[in-house]
């Protein structure tokens, strides 16, 4: 089965500022998904970037950039000049990439971390 | 196009009781999954529908059921409230549910056991 790791519970930014939010996960499949979403006090889960594990090519979505160490089995999360609007709990997540897996058709969550922006 | 909508948005039981969840996809979309998410347990996966077939289980006992309909709504069942349902269920939903497809969250049902 796969597990994602959040070890930072809480991490804080001052506005404008980059922070980086760490992602570890563990699994034996070679293909797979991997994702961000964003959670604020609204409840709403919203993506806001994904990664293919096939794709060399780290993702960018405007101020959202991961780092993808693929051997390192790490999915880290850069947010640059933040923003009030980016205070939420962020959730990094897999999906496997094989419909064979028990794991394809279902999210394995992190335990997420609590983002606060500084004015 | 319209977002995943749930209702109710929150729902007051007493142990023992039966409840009853609903989501509605965005148009389209055939593929829904539940979570259950919690301050111990986080979140976790309940199950996921795709033609009004669970093709997907999580590891929750027998008093969470759901189904869904032809429309691709679906509901979502507990049996016998314990106090630890307290939790937030979330929907999602995708086209056809495979793995490259992007899951689109509902806003939630909050559902408080007494």
């Amino acid at each position: 089965a796969q597990t994602v790791t959040q070890s930072q519970p809480e991490m804080s930014v001052q506005e404008a500022e980059t922070v980086t939010l760490s992602c570890t996960y563990d699994t034996s499949e070679s293909d797979y998904y991997l994702f961000w979403y964003k959670q604020p006090p609204s409840r709403q889960m919203i993506l806001v970037i994904r990664q293919e594990a096939y794709k060399q090519q780290n993702a960018t979505e405007n101020r959202f950039s991961v780092n993808f160490q693929k051997a390192a089995k790490s999915f880290s999360l850069k947010i640059s000049d933040s923003q009030l609007g980016d205070a939420a709990m962020y959730f990094c997540a897999y999906r496997s990439y094989f419909l064979s897996s028990g794991s394809a058709r279902q999210l394995t969550f992190g335990s997420g971390t609590q983002l606060t922006v500084l004015p | 196009k319209a977002g995943v909508t749930q209702t109710p948005r929150y729902l007051i039981k007493t142990r023992g009781q039966q409840v009853t969840l609903s989501c509605s996809p965005i148009s389209g979309h055939r593929s829904v999954s539940w979570y259950q998410q919690t301050p111990g347990q986080g979140l976790q996966f309940l199950f996921e529908y795709f033609s009004e077939t669970q093709r997907n289980k999580g590891n929750f006992p027998g008093r969470f059921s759901g189904r869904q309909f032809s429309n691709s709504r679906s509901e979502m069942n507990v049996s016998t409230l314990e106090l630890g349902d307290s939790a937030l269920y979330l929907c999602a939903s995708s086209s056809g549910g495979n793995p490259q497809e992007t899951q689109y969250f509902g806003p939630g049902t909050r559902l408080l056991v007494l």
